[in-house]
């Protein structure tokens, strides 16, 4: 119940292209859901980050979509550059007082000039 | 202001050895955890430290500890190496209270031969 699937594994798109990332949970105690972006060689980076009581947030370029009762969120990154080439991580948590993050499988993306 | 900050960076140790790795919070942050990453099992977590106070750890053997010291500055320990724990040790930072932004260092990469 604790799990975080995520998916795809790896993706590949063409510049300006729209990726997508999906990430579905079991735990309805979730309530806090960020994406981290990891470059090699780096520590995740916080991109950004939704509650389920709003459908979608948008930051830049990037937006989560929220699926409350399909237990489901998804990362689009609009007009996608080679510089957003990374490994992307969708993660769950709750607002009680320990933090404990856990995190899907990871994505890697490849962004074609 | 300062990120969290991780040290020492890149370290090889002998299996059965022990290893201590140090993580200095972002200033004012008063919780740190710690992640594992591996390519094989991804990102898990260790334990976190609030205040000097386990709040909660994660599946991981007895030979993995940690503590917090006053400063909010924390250590984590492996006794007797295995091979398979060489991996990306991770430490996040948060306020621990109502907000749950959490932040990453770069890691310390242990290599165990």
């Amino acid at each position: 119940q604790q799990q975080v699937k995520q998916s795809p594994q790896s993706l590949i798109v063409q510049k300006g292209g729209i990726p997508i990332i999906n990430c579905a949970y079991e735990n309805t105690a979730f309530d806090y859901f960020p994406w981290y972006q990891q470059f090699p060689g780096k520590g995740p980076a916080l991109l950004i980050a939704i509650r389920p009581d709003v459908s979608e947030k948008k930051e830049g370029r990037f937006t989560i979509s929220f699926n409350k009762s399909a237990k489901q969120f998804s990362l689009h990154i609009m007009d996608s550059q080679p510089g957003d080439s990374a490994t992307y991580f969708c993660a769950a948590t709750t607002s009680g007082s320990a933090r404990q993050l856990t995190f899907g499988s990871g994505t890697q993306l490849t962004v074609l000039p | 202001k300062a990120g969290v900050t991780q040290t020492p960076r890149y370290l090889i140790k002998t299996r059965g050895q022990q290893v201590t790795l140090s993580c200095s919070p972002i200033s004012g942050h008063r919780s740190v955890s710690w992640y594992q990453q591996t390519p094989g099992q991804g990102l898990q977590f260790l334990f976190e430290y609030f205040s000097e106070t386990q709040r909660n750890k994660g599946n991981f053997p007895g030979r993995f500890s940690g503590r917090q010291f006053s400063n909010s500055r924390s250590e984590m320990n492996v006794s007797t190496l295995e091979l398979g724990d060489s991996a990306l040790y991770l430490c996040a930072s948060s306020d621990g209270g109502s907000g749950n932004t959490i932040y990453f260092g770069e890691g310390s990469w242990l290599t165990v031969v």
